[in-house]
C-alpha cells in the first residue's frame, strides 16, 4: 500500500477566489487521480494527474477550472479555481501503485465556499 | 459507458442479523473493489476481486464476483455497530477508470 497525505485537510473559501490542494505519497506510484464527493454523494473522478504531462480530465471537467500539475512521481496538486459554494465538496486523491489493481485514497480534502 | 448500481442504498438492521448488500455493473469486468467509508474520513480498502469466482473473507464481511452475472455480494454476518459506515464498490472497466456505485449506508442498531 501507499501512505497519502493531502494538504489542506479543510479550508473555507470565499466565492471567487482558488484554493490549492496538494497530495503527497510516500513512494514513487504510477498513476494519480483526483475525485470529487460532494455531500451525501458517491465520488466522481474529475482527472488522472499524469507526470510531466497534462492531466487527463473526465466529462464535465475542465483544465480553466480544475488546473492539476504532477512534477513527478509521487506529488500533485490540484486547484479548484473561481470558486462557488457548488464547489463545496470533499476532494480526494488517490493512487495505484506499480503491478497494482488496486487504488488507495489520502484522507481528503474538505473545501466549503461561501 | 460503464455504469455501477448498488442496492440497498439505505440499509438499517439490528446487531446479530445477517444482510447482504449487493453491486450490479454494466458492462463487462473481472476487477470490483469494495471500500468503506466512515462519516467526515476516507475511503478504506476492505476488497479487491480479480476474477470470475472470488470470494474474500475479513471477520464479518464476505464478498464474491460473479463476472458473468455483473454481480458482487458482500455478505454480512452477525452484523455490529462497529459495522456502521458507507459501503462502496467500484468498477475497474477495460480501458477505463475506476467507476465507483452510489454507497450503501449501512446503520447497524443495538
Amino acid at each position: 500500500s501507499a501512505v497519502i497525505s493531502q494538504k489542506p485537510s479543510r479550508d473555507i473559501c470565499q466565492r471567487g477566489t482558488s484554493l490549492t490542494i496538494q497530495c503527497q505519497v510516500d513512494s514513487q506510484v504510477t498513476m494519480m487521480f483526483w475525485y470529487r464527493q460532494q455531500p451525501g454523494q458517491s465520488l466522481t473522478l474529475i482527472a488522472t494527474a499524469n507526470q510531466g504531462s497534462e492531466a487527463t480530465y473526465e466529462s464535465g471537467f475542465v483544465i480553466d477550472k480544475f488546473p492539476i500539475s504532477r512534477p513527478n512521481l509521487t506529488f500533485s496538486t490540484l486547484t479548484v479555481s473561481n470558486m462557488s459554494p457548488e464547489d463545496s465538496s470533499i476532494y480526494l486523491c488517490s493512487v495505484r501503485t506499480s503491478g497494482s489493481f488496486e487504488q488507495f485514497f489520502g484522507p481528503g480534502t474538505r473545501l466549503t465556499v461561501l | 459507458e460503464l455504469k455501477v448500481e448498488q442496492n440497498p442504498l439505505f440499509l438499517s438492521m439490528q446487531e446479530g442479523k445477517n444482510y447482504t448488500i449487493y453491486c450490479n455493473y454494466s458492462t463487462t469486468s473481472d476487477r470490483l473493489y469494495w471500500y468503506r467509508q466512515d462519516p467526515g474520513k476516507s475511503l478504506e480498502s476492505l476488497f479487491v476481486l480479480l476474477s470470475n469466482g472470488a470470494v474474500k473473507q475479513e471477520g464479518r464481511l464476505m464478498a464474491s464476483l460473479d463476472t458473468k452475472a455483473r454481480l458482487s455480494t458482500l455478505h454480512i454476518t452477525a452484523a455490529v455497530h462497529d459495522l456502521s459506515a458507507t459501503y462502496f464498490c467500484a468498477v475497474d472497466g477495460y480501458g477505463q477508470n475506476f467507476v465507483f456505485g452510489p454507497g450503501t449506508r449501512l446503520s447497524v442498531l443495538p
